[in-house]
């Protein structure tokens, strides 16, 4: 039963560098979610997909890319790291959308760009 | 933007005492919900209520919804230590059920 997986879990980049962060769930959920947190503020939505095959833009979606081949996978890119792109990503997904149901979380990968 | 604001930002309390955290937010809602995260953890969903309910329990949670005041409030009774945590309320906006939007959270402390 082990719902969200982020990997990974901890990740230092150099400034200019790539990186790509999966999340895989496997609730059969059709939404998943890519937010940022940042201390003291709340969680802010980079991308999100509501379905296989689909994606788009959150409220900070700037140097940030996603793909959504698979159902159960949710990647996120990050092209050339910034210092600004410090910060603990969160995935979540849900069952057909939050009109209903919740997000379940990941575990939260924790990126530092130097 | 931040679509709900936590009050206070900061809560200590004794164990055995209860614990109230509010939630504002600015534009009209679907559903509210309330989450927990624990430090170094991902959040966990504690209990959704929607915009014609006024009142919801869940063991011992209490959550209020006001939509003419658009607030919402998270009552914890009798509270124990590893009720410390973070509580975050989010929101879906009417006519919108694709995502939520987060406000920034009510760090709450409960000594022994």
């Amino acid at each position: 039963n082990a719902g969200v997986t982020q990997t990974p879990k901890f990740r230092v980049l150099k400034t200019g560098q790539s990186m790509t962060l999966l999340c895989a769930q496997d609730m059969n959920h059709e939404y998943m979610y890519w937010y940022r947190q940042d201390p003291g503020m709340g969680l802010r939505l980079i991308h999100y997909s509501v379905g296989e095959g689909t994606t788009a833009k959150g409220e900070v979606p700037d140097g940030y890319n996603v793909s959504r081949l698979k159902k159960q996978n949710f990647l996120l890119g990050l092209e050339s790291a910034a210092p600004s792109q410090t910060s603990v990503y969160f995935c979540a997904s849900s069952y057909k959308g939050i009109v209903n149901y919740g997000y379940t979380f990941g575990s939260g990968t924790r990126l530092t760009v130097v | 933007s931040q679509q709900g604001e936590e009050d206070p930002q900061a809560l200590s309390i004794q164990e055995g005492e209860n614990a109230t955290m509010n939630c504002s937010y600015k534009t009209s809602i679907n559903n509210l919900q309330w989450y927990r995260q624990n430090s170094g953890r991902g959040l966990v969903h504690l209990i959704l209520i929607r915009s014609n309910e006024r009142e919801k329990h869940s063991g011992r949670l209490r959550v209020t919804l006001d939509t003419s005041k658009k607030s919402s409030s998270l009552l914890i009774t009798a509270s124990r230590a590893a009720d410390t945590a973070s509580y975050f309320c989010a929101t879906a906006a009417e006519g919108s059920a694709r995502q939520l939007t987060f406000g920034s959270g009510t760090q709450l402390t409960v000594l022994p």
